[in-house]
C-alpha cells in the first residue's frame, strides 16, 4: 500500500498569509489525490478532488497541485474560517494532518 | 438535498459487536458506494473500507480484515457497518461518507457516530 506522509503536522499563520501543505506518497502514484478540512468535533469536508479539481462551493483561495510522489495544498489568502485541521487522501490512505493553528 | 443520517452513539464492553447504520437520501443510492472512516479522540482519520452499493462489491482495510462487515439495504437506503470482537482501540468517531471508489473523493459525509468500548 501506498504511505502518505503530511508536512507540517502543525503550522501556525496569520489572517492573510499564503499557506502550503504538503503531501508525500510512498511511490509514485495516479491522479487520485483528495484533500479534506476537518474541524472539531465535525466531519471532514472534501476540498479538493483529483489533485487539483476544486469541489462545489469551495472558494477558490484553496488549490491543489502536484504529480507522482508530491502533491500540495495551498490556500492564497488565510482567513479565519480556515483555521482547521488538513488532509490528504489516496484511495484508501489518509495523510495523518496537518493542523493550521492562529499565529 | 444529499444527506447521511447516522445512527445514535454506543457504548460496548470489549468482545462484543457493534452495528452503526447511515440513512441516505436525496440522490439516487444505487449510483454510489459508501466509505466508512474512523477517528480516535484525538487522532486522524482511519479508512476502514468501502461497499459498492450497485453491486454489493467491498473493499476493507487489512487491519480490520475478519472484524468487519459492510452491507447496503437499497429498500430503504441504508448503508451499516458491524465491526465485531472490539476493544479499546476501537472507541472512535465512525463516519459513512458517499463517494466511488475512484478520484472523485469522498463528497458528503454523515454526522458521525461515537462508539465507545469500555468494561
Amino acid at each position: 500500500d501506498i504511505q502518505m506522509t503530511q508536512s507540517p503536522s502543525t503550522l501556525s499563520a496569520s489572517v492573510g498569509d499564503r499557506v502550503t501543505i504538503t503531501c508525500r506518497a510512498s511511490q509514485s502514484m495516479s491522479s487520485w489525490l483528495a484533500w479534506y478540512q476537518q474541524k472539531p468535533g465535525k466531519a471532514p469536508k472534501l476540498l479538493i478532488y483529483k489533485v487539483s479539481s476544486l469541489e462545489s462551493g469551495v472558494p477558490s483561495r484553496f488549490s491543489g497541485s502536484g504529480s507522482g510522489t508530491e502533491f500540495t495544498l495551498t490556500i492564497s489568502s488565510l482567513q479565519p474560517d480556515d483555521f482547521a485541521t488538513y488532509y490528504c487522501q489516496h484511495e484508501g490512505t489518509f495523510g495523518q494532518g496537518t493542523k493550521v493553528e492562529i499565529k | 438535498q444529499v444527506q447521511l443520517v447516522q445512527s445514535g452513539g454506543e457504548v460496548k464492553k470489549p468482545g462484543a459487536s457493534v452495528k452503526v447504520s447511515c440513512k441516505a437520501s436525496g440522490y439516487t443510492f444505487t449510483s454510489y458506494g459508501i466509505s466508512w472512516v474512523r477517528q480516535a479522540p484525538g487522532q486522524g482519520l482511519e479508512w476502514m473500507g468501502w461497499i459498492s452499493v450497485h453491486s454489493g462489491n467491498t473493499k476493507y482495510a487489512q487491519k480490520l480484515q475478519g472484524r468487519v462487515t459492510m452491507t447496503t439495504d437499497t429498500s430503504t437506503t441504508t448503508a451499516s457497518l458491524e465491526l465485531r470482537s472490539l476493544t479499546s482501540d476501537d472507541t472512535a468517531v465512525y463516519y459513512c461518507a458517499r463517494g466511488n471508489w475512484n478520484p472523485r473523493g469522498f463528497d458528503y459525509w454523515g454526522q458521525g457516530t461515537l462508539v465507545t468500548v469500555s468494561s
